[in-house]
């Protein structure tokens, strides 16, 4: 059964700082990855998608990387800003169904 | 906006009711996805249809009824609900239910209270 994991369950750092946020997932067979970004009381808004055959991603400000073999992926997020503060879940898609399996988050938090 | 909207956004109600979620998604995508999301939880997959067929049901509770009448509208049917199945809903969309490059699209959810 796949298990995603997402530590720390939340992080404050000040504005400007460079920031890595962690995902670890038990199986490796996955078919890809997404990160999404979920302000309090919305729904979920997907940032980067990873093929399995991908290592990496990048979008402006962000760049997703992907290692299958070891399990995990991050998030890279450049010049954070307090508009960045949100939670940010990590989820892998495996099995037949394309199930996406998440982590619980990580909630940042950017101070001006 | 994704392209996946949900009404309504809020929903109280009593545990005798019966009320009906709504998505609809408008990406010419072929799979649609029940989410449910509650505190301090992952996100847990109740319900998924491609082509407008049920292709997995996860040991959901008869309480929670879905239906898809086409490829761009799904609903979750609520009737006798318990006050633990307050939470948020969420909606999602894909090009297809099947694992390769599919990206998926959220909806902004219904915050369901059960009093």
């Amino acid at each position: 059964k796949q298990e995603v994991t997402q530590i720390p369950a939340a992080l404050s750092v000040p504005e400007g700082e460079n920031l890595v946020l962690n995902c670890s997932f038990t199986d490796s067979a996955i078919y890809n990855l997404q990160w999404f970004r979920q302000d309090p009381g919305k729904g979920l808004t997907s940032l980067l998608l990873i093929q399995s055959s991908q290592r990496e991603q990048t979008s402006g400000r962000l760049n997703a990387s992907l290692d299958k073999s070891s399990g995990r992926s991050t998030l890279y997020i450049a010049a954070s800003q307090p508009g960045d503060s949100a939670t940010y879940l990590c989820a892998v898609r495996t099995g037949a169904n394309s199930k996406l399996t998440f982590g619980k988050g990580i909630t940042l938090s950017v101070r001006p | 906006e994704t392209g996946v909207t949900q009404t309504p956004r809020h929903l109280v109600m009593g545990m005798t009711n019966k009320k009906s979620l709504k998505c609809e998604q408008h990406l010419g995508h072929n799979a649609m996805y029940w989410y449910k999301q509650s505190a301090k939880k992952p996100l847990e997959l109740m319900f998924v249809y491609s082509l407008e067929e049920r292709v997995e049901n996860n040991s959901v509770p008869s309480r929670f009824s879905p239906e898809c009448p086409n490829s761009s509208h799904l609903f979750l049917h609520l009737h006798t609900l318990q006050p633990e199945d307050s939470a948020l809903y969420l909606c999602a969309s894909s090009q297809d239910s099947t694992g390769w490059g599919t990206e998926a699209f959220f909806g902004q959810g219904t915050r369901l209270t059960v009093v």
